[in-house]
């Protein structure tokens, strides 16, 4: 079965500072990966997704993650952090058991922006 | 226009009680799921239908009952409430069942059993 782990469940960062979210996973086939992002009291919504095209993958609000094969990662990072990306975010690896996708969550890391 | 919209938002209600949470998407998808967010932010699926026929059924008690009507709606339905019931359920669709299926959620249900 598929997994990913996302370490540190709390990342606090300053305003403007670089913004690293850690998430490993673990496949036996090349896997199809994707961070969400919820903000308070919200549904999920897509930052950025992984699909065995080019390994550095843009998203929104200037986000991106790189996919490193041999590292089996796949960390978000934002070059400046501002107030308005405080909010939980979700590394998942989507799974395909006898051709239905179903999408396989982190714990997920809860960021903090401060002034 | 919400794509993917489920009422109600908030829901607190007492054990024992039976309680329906409704979706419904606007995006002309073929397959919906329900998953399920506890109060430790884990979130896993519990349910994903394509074209209205069941094709994911986690390991979820069968007080969790899903009916859709047609592929635009997906509704959940629990009988006999428990306290470890409280949690927030996300409705979600994709277009269809494809592993790099981009899979949209609602903006949840928030159970509390009291």
């Amino acid at each position: 079965a598929q997994s990913v782990t996302q370490l540190g469940s709390h990342v606090s960062v300053s305003e403007g500072a670089l913004v690293l979210l850690r998430c490993n996973y673990s496949s036996s086939v090349p896997p199809y990966l994707f961070w969400y992002v919820q903000y308070p009291n919200q549904g999920l919504q897509l930052l950025l997704k992984y699909t065995s095209a080019a390994t550095l993958v843009k998203g929104i609000n200037g986000f991106e993650a790189e996919f490193k094969k041999s590292e089996t990662s796949f960390h978000l990072t934002k070059p400046s952090a501002h107030m308005s990306d405080a909010a939980e975010y979700f590394c998942a690896v989507s799974e395909n058991p006898g051709g239905y996708n179903k999408l396989i969550f982190g714990a997920g890391t809860r960021l903090a922006v401060h002034p | 226009d919400t794509a993917v919209s489920q009422t109600p938002k908030y829901l607190v209600t007492q054990m024992g009680n039976d309680k329906s949470i409704k979706c419904e998407q606007n995006l002309g998808h073929d397959t919906m799921y329900w998953y399920k967010q506890d109060s430790k932010k884990f979130l896993k699926i519990m349910f994903s239908y394509n074209n209205k026929e069941l094709i994911i059924n986690e390991t979820v008690p069968n007080r969790f009952s899903p009916k859709s009507p047609d592929k635009a709606h997906l509704n959940l339905h629990i009988n006999s409430l428990e306290l470890g019931d409280s949690a927030v359920y996300f409705c979600a669709s994709s277009q269809d069942r494809g592993q790099a299926d981009t899979i949209y959620f609602g903006e949840g249900s928030w159970l509390t059993v009291v």
